[in-house]
């Protein structure tokens, strides 16, 4: 089993819709949580981060987290076309007698006008 | 303007011919990192540094080396570089303890070795 999975789409959803990135973790003791968007070729810049339970909110995108599932998941409300790149979720993980930033290997999203 | 900065952006290179890359940050950051980026394997962290002269390995570190000798600069060195070692390279840094997933990037180096 992969530390971080992600699906790695691509995930395809028209304009104006809301779009729904989804990831899953192994370390159950893990505490903070991380998605990062990679435009091709750009490299991937913080775009939210969540530490509780629950929702957090930041403009168009909410980030979720369920410990018990062991589930983070990141919506893209109000999709745009500009939205359209790869998001990477991290978790920071016990691993090797140290905390680990851990990514998972990326989501396609791609936004049709 | 708060930035990573890391030179090379590109470069072609042949086995065994050692290389730097450089890494600066202006962030007065105290955690740095390097990342390898290799399609369908996602990024995977090579070394990292909690505070000047202290690194320690990530997940692949073979092939590679780090030192921190001041808070602003954290260089990879390629001893002897093999082609399995062509890859898209990112430095990133943050304030570290608490805040250590809250990277900033540099733009990336692309390295071919031949």
């Amino acid at each position: 089993q992969k530390e971080v999975e992600q699906n790695s789409g691509p995930l395809s959803v028209p304009e104006g819709a809301i779009a729904s990135l989804n990831c899953t973790y192994s370390d159950r003791g893990s505490q903070s949580f991380f998605w990062y968007r990679q435009y091709s070729g750009k490299s991937p810049e913080l775009i939210m981060f969540i530490y509780s339970n629950g929702d957090k909110e930041d403009g168009r995108f909410t980030a979720q987290l369920n410990k018990a599932s062991q589930y983070v998941s990141l919506l893209i409300r109000d999709s745009q076309p500009s939205d359209s790149a790869t998001y990477l979720c991290a978790v920071n993980m016990w691993k090797d007698s140290s905390y680990k930033l851990i990514f998972g290997s990326g989501t396609r999203l791609l936004v049709r006008p | 303007e708060a930035q990573v900065t890391q030179n090379p952006r590109y470069l072609i290179t042949v086995t065994g011919k050692k290389l730097t890359v450089t890494c600066s940050q202006n962030m007065n950051h105290e955690y740095m990192s390097w990342y390898r980026q290799d399609p369908g394997l996602g990024l995977r962290q090579i070394y990292y540094s909690m505070n000047v002269e202290v690194t320690d390995k990530g997940d692949v570190p073979e092939g590679y080396k780090v030192s921190r000798k001041e808070k602003r600069n954290f260089p990879l060195i390629l001893e002897s570089p093999s082609p399995n070692q062509t890859s898209l390279y990112f430095c990133a840094s943050s304030f570290g303890g608490l805040n250590t997933g809250e990277l900033f990037f540099g733009e990336g180096s692309r390295l071919t070795v031949l």
